[in-house]
């Protein structure tokens, strides 16, 4: 059956470290993959989007990777600050039907 | 900015009454979807519209209906609410669909909806 997995439902890191989040799917063939971020009470905004045949994509602190063959993406926060708590969200895009999304991962930042 | 507008914030309805969710997006957007969403199980696709008047079930459509007589409103009504409806209902809304260019999703801010 087509499952999206989420690493963990929950990360705690220290300010300025890197989280690291984990998005992984078994019998999708994505062609793209989304990242969202869910402050609590609120709805779902985008992040990024990367392509099938893009392996990296960053945008300030954030860096996505998408590895078709492992069926993973990965998604960087650097130098976290308490403001990046959240839960984040990836999704897919296949043909002809709306965003399937993961469960999602929240994010705590310590200072 | 796409703005996305969910009617009601919080809402507290009787079992079996019948419940109207309203939701208009202001992008001219083609494809409008119905999310709900609960702890520990993520968000559930309950209906989308691809087109005025067209619909498309998700995930989870029991119990749920939609309405789209305009591009930019739809509907979520509960013919009949029940207590496992209790949930955090999110509308949003896209430019394209699947696999096509503009497929992000610009959500609402939700519906709680609380059936007592």
């Amino acid at each position: 059956s087509q499952k999206i997995e989420q690493n963990s439902e929950a990360l705690n890191i220290q300010e300025g470290k890197t989280a690291t989040l984990t998005c992984n799917y078994t019998n999708y063939s994505p062609a793209y993959l989304q990242w969202y971020r869910q402050d609590p009470g609120r709805g779902p905004v985008f992040l990024l989007l990367i392509r099938e045949n893009e392996k990296e994509k960053r945008k300030e602190r954030l860096k996505v990777t998408f590895d078709t063959t492992l069926k993973q993406s990965l998604f960087h926060i650097t130098a976290s600050q308490p403001a990046d708590s959240a839960t984040y969200l990836c999704a897919l895009a296949q043909a002809g039907t709306a965003l399937i999304f993961g469960k999602g991962t929240t994010l705590s930042v310590s200072s | 900015d796409v703005k996305v507008t969910q009617s009601s914030r919080y809402l507290v309805k009787r079992t079996g009454e019948k419940v109207f969710l309203e939701c208009v997006q202001d992008m001219d957007h083609e494809n409008m979807f119905w999310y709900r969403q609960d702890p520990g199980l993520g968000l559930r696709l309950i209906y989308f519209s691809y087109d005025v008047k067209m619909k498309e079930k998700g995930d989870i459509p029991e119990g749920y209906s939609v309405s789209r007589e305009k591009k930019e409103r739809f509907s979520l009504i509960l013919e009949s609410a029940s207590t496992n409806q209790t949930s955090m209902y999110l509308c949003a809304s896209s430019l394209g669909l699947g696999t096509g260019t503009g497929n992000t999703i610009y959500f609402g801010e939700g519906s709680w909806l609380t059936v007592v």
